[in-house]
Formats: C-alpha cells, structure tokens, sequence
C-alpha cells in the first residue's frame, strides 16, 4: 500500500542534542511537508519541498533544519537552537504545490528528558 | 491572513446521533479539506472539498465557496467517531503552500 512513514513514533531529545525525524513516501509525491503540533491546536508549517534538492521556510522554521536528496524522503532535524521542541511532528506530502489535497503520516511524539 | 472558525468547539454526542460541523472563512480559500484526528493523533483525510458536495459512507461535506463556509455532517454515530475534526485550507496566492488549519471541533460520542 501507497502511503507515508514516519519514525519513531515517540522521541526523546536531551537538552543540548540534535534528533532527527524520519519521513517516507512511496506515493511519488513532488511536494513534501513537515508541521508542528501543539496540545489543543491545529498544525502549523515548519518546512516545505516542491521538489528534490530544494525547501522553504515555513512560518516556525527557526531551529529546525531539513533536507531533500531523494523524491521518497524528507528527514527533519530539530536543532539544540529549538528551545521548545516538545510536539507533535506531522510529516505531509501532495502531488504537487498546485491546489491538491495533503495526505499525512502517522506522527512523531517528541519529548525532552 | 485569512481568518477561519470552526463550530462549535465541543460536541457530546450520544450514539446514533447526527451533528453537523461548521468552518466559516474570512475570505476565499482553496484547498478546503476535513480531518480526523483519531485520539492516537492519526490525522485521517476525510474529504477534500474545495466547493460542491461529496459523501463517504455516514459522513457527507459541503463547501460553498461563494459564501465562504464549509459544513461536516456526522449521521448514526459511532464511538469511533471521536477525535478532533479539523478543516483546512490554502489561500488564494499560488505561492501560499501551506494548510492553514482551524481551531477543531472535539467531538465525544458517548455509547
């Protein structure tokens, strides 16, 4: 089946350390997406790709950095510099960044120790 | 940016009731989707709907573009059908990659 991966599901970061959230597709989708969930509230854009070896700041992108080697996967690193990383990460993609609908994956849980 | 408000914030349902569920928007959105967000955080695509009307099984949406406003109808539901049920949408601009998400309705379906 055609879908999205994300791993882990739970992540525990120490203070001081960089974690990286993983985030496959296998829709050959062009547009990947990254969103940070907070308790209560709807989800806001870290980051996004329209395609490979290019992405964009979302509106929260400060301490977080990403990349796009490949079309299947787009990795997210939140940084030591995010000094409030405890979320709900939600990793999205879409056909294209035309008006097309985003399909999600299942989410990351990170939590600081 | 374009405003959005989802209504009502809370819903108690008992089993086999129907409920309906409203987005209103400031201005024209493109986009429009509806979410399940399961009490695991499994955010499910219910419909995508940037105008007219669509149905799946017990569920149906309607999006009038025109007016600004999108509706989720819940009918018979079911204890499954609990979570947070979120719209969202893009703006107008071609530029404007991201969904902008609404504030969610809590829906608890009692049995």
């Amino acid at each position: 089946d055609g879908g999205i991966t994300q791993s882990p599901k739970y992540l525990f970061r120490k203070e001081g350390q960089n974690v990286t959230l993983s985030c496959e597709q296998n829709l050959n989708h062009d547009a990947m997406y990254w969103y940070r969930q907070d308790p209560g509230q709807g989800l806001r854009l870290i980051y996004y790709s329209q395609i490979v070896n290019d992405f964009q700041k979302g509106d929260i992108a400060e301490g977080y950095s990403v990349s796009r080697e490949k079309k299947e996967s787009f990795p997210l690193t939140v940084t030591s510099a995010q000094k409030n990383p405890t979320a709900f990460y939600l990793c999205a993609s879409s056909i294209g960044t035309g008006f097309q609908p985003q399909h999600f994956g299942d989410g990351t849980r990170l939590s600081i120790l | 940016g374009i405003q959005v408000e989802q209504s009502p914030p809370d819903l108690i349902l008992q089993e086999g009731a129907n409920s309906t569920l409203r987005c209103n928007f400031s201005d024209s959105v493109n986009n429009l989707q509806w979410f399940h967000q399961n009490p695991w955080g499994q955010l499910i695509n219910l419909f995508y709907i940037p105008s007219g009307t669509k149905q799946n099984g017990r569920l149906s949406a309607t999006t009038v573009a025109t007016e600004r406003y999108s509706l989720l109808y819940i009918s018979s539901s079911q204890t499954t059908d609990s979570g947070v049920y979120f719209c969202a949408f893009r703006g107008d601009s071609s530029n404007d990659y991201k969904l902008s998400f609404g504030a969610g309705t809590t829906v608890t379906v009692r049995a």
